[in-house]
């Protein structure tokens, strides 16, 4: 089984709707994010947390929320999403006792009508 | 200024080539530098830290430029499987600044 895993892995939706993106690990790291990746422009973070009490915003945090549920548990969601918020979406998981390597999940492919 | 520039390429290079990528970067702060390899569609994995004396895995050398900024990636004997795109990150002093480079597109040929 993957060590980190999203839902739903394709999404389309309509301008307006809100959007929960979830994202689930195994692998019994305190670190989570949430990035997205366009063509041209690379990835880029949403959102962190370093914690289930911790929330922090990353480079392009507006028009997005996060929920950190449980240590396992990070979910990233859209209010009122729109077409510019068509992208794919990577959660990523780290421990900084083993360094900073970050381990990814599968993506979210998700489209805005 | 974007804190990690990448040449997005492509770079189309036949089997047995060595191909070289660079990635510079901007904050001097920066800390702590590796290279990920993403093939289309799936996630990206982390291909190779990059430490100051550089460091060598198999045909892959990763070497680091403090005073002028930049990180390298050599693949030597290329293999199709080498095919993929490769994304540098830089991480700032914080260790909570993760920073990509677009990437940049390999493609071996036969």
């Amino acid at each position: 089984d993957a060590d980190v895993t999203q839902t739903p892995r394709n999404r389309i939706t309509k301008t307006g709707k809100r959007i929960m993106l979830e994202c689930s690990q195994t692998k019994g790291h305190d670190r989570m994010y949430w990035y997205r990746q366009d063509p041209g422009l690379g990835l880029r973070l949403i959102y962190y947390s370093f914690d289930v009490k911790d929330i922090n915003k990353g480079e392009i945090s507006d028009g997005y929320s996060v929920s950190r549920q449980a240590q396992a548990k990070f979910s990233l969601s859209l209010e009122s999403a729109i077409p510019n918020q068509t992208a794919l979406y990577f959660c990523a998981t780290s421990d900084p006792g083993i360094g900073d390597e970050q381990f990814f999940g599968p993506g979210t492919r998700l489209t805005v009508l | 200024r974007k804190e990690v520039e990448q040449d997005p390429g492509p770079f189309n290079v036949p089997e047995g080539a060595t191909v070289a990528f660079n990635c510079t970067y901007s904050n001097s702060a920066s800390q702590s530098f590796f290279w990920y390899r993403q093939d289309c569609r799936k996630e990206p994995k982390l291909l190779m830290s990059v430490y100051s004396s550089g460091n060598e895995d198999g045909r892959f050398t990763a070497q680091l430029n403090r005073a002028s900024q930049y990180i390298s990636l050599l693949i030597r004997d290329s293999k199709l499987s080498d095919s993929a795109t490769y994304l540098c990150v830089v991480i700032l002093n914080t260790g909570n600044q993760f920073y990509f480079g677009t990437g940049t597109s390999l493609t071996v040929i036969p």
